[in-house]
């Protein structure tokens, strides 16, 4: 069974970092993509980061790129996103999504990152 | 960027009836491989999103098969046989043709 947990999320001031981690278990993890998706509190999703199961290509979307930055260990099967510059526009739910065919199949259950001062 | 535009944003049904939602991309989601990496997620309350679709008409596993994907080009359907009071959530298109991946601004579904 495909299991995805993120943790690291929390309260942080404008300007600030955190580190997203997402620990992957019930598949191989170094063979899939992986992708970092956040939903605003009643909005919608956004896929804010992408990166491949080799680590040789990441995405960014424009409202990220230059403050964000997604990595991942596969001997660790930890995906990540180090977060800094933080705004309050970042404030959302973080999840990690597992690449199916180019469509997201499995999700964790998400990360709370709330940019409060 | 690829614009996902869906519509209705909100579809009350009646239990039992059928519902259909709509989903237009910006430009072709057809990818030089010949797919068309467009999908359909539901997104139950509290709980995060759930893969229906993919490529366009592929069911998922589980999904049960009163869900149904069609499409071509820009122009894409979601379609529920019968609503079930476990089909209540927001619905949304995502397109990965092109990078980034965008989403539809999602449609709720509920039940009249």
């Amino acid at each position: 069974e495909v299991q995805l947990l993120e943790s690291g999320g929390g309260v942080v001031q404008p300007g600030g970092s955190l580190r997203l981690s997402c620990t992957a278990s019930g598949f191989t993890f170094s063979t899939y993509t992986m992708r970092w998706v956040r939903q605003a509190p009643g909005k919608g999703l956004e896929c804010v980061s992408s990166i491949t199961g080799d680590a040789a290509a990441t995405s960014y979307a424009d409202s990220v790129r230059g403050r964000f930055t997604i990595s991942r260990d596969n001997s660790k099967n930890t995906l990540y996103l180090q977060m800094n510059s933080l705004r309050a526009e970042d404030t959302a739910l973080y999840y990690c999504a597992k690449d199916f065919v180019r469509a997201l199949g499995d999700w964790g259950q998400g990360t709370l990152v709330t940019v409060s001062s | 960027d690829i614009v996902m535009t869906q519509t209705p944003l909100s579809s009350p049904v009646t239990l039992g009836q059928p519902a259909s939602i709509s989903c237009r991309s910006s430009q072709s989601l057809v990818h030089s491989d010949g797919n068309t990496y467009l999908s359909w997620l539901q997104q139950r309350p509290g709980q995060p999103p759930r893969l229906l679709i993919y490529k366009m008409s592929n069911r998922f596993s589980g999904v049960p098969d009163r869900f149904s994907g069609s499409g071509a080009g820009t122009d894409f359907t979601l379609k529920i046989s019968r609503v079930e009071a476990e089909d209540v959530g927001v619905y949304y298109c995502m397109q990965a043709t092109q990078f980034p991946v965008t989403f539809g601004q999602g449609t709720k579904l509920e039940i009249k």
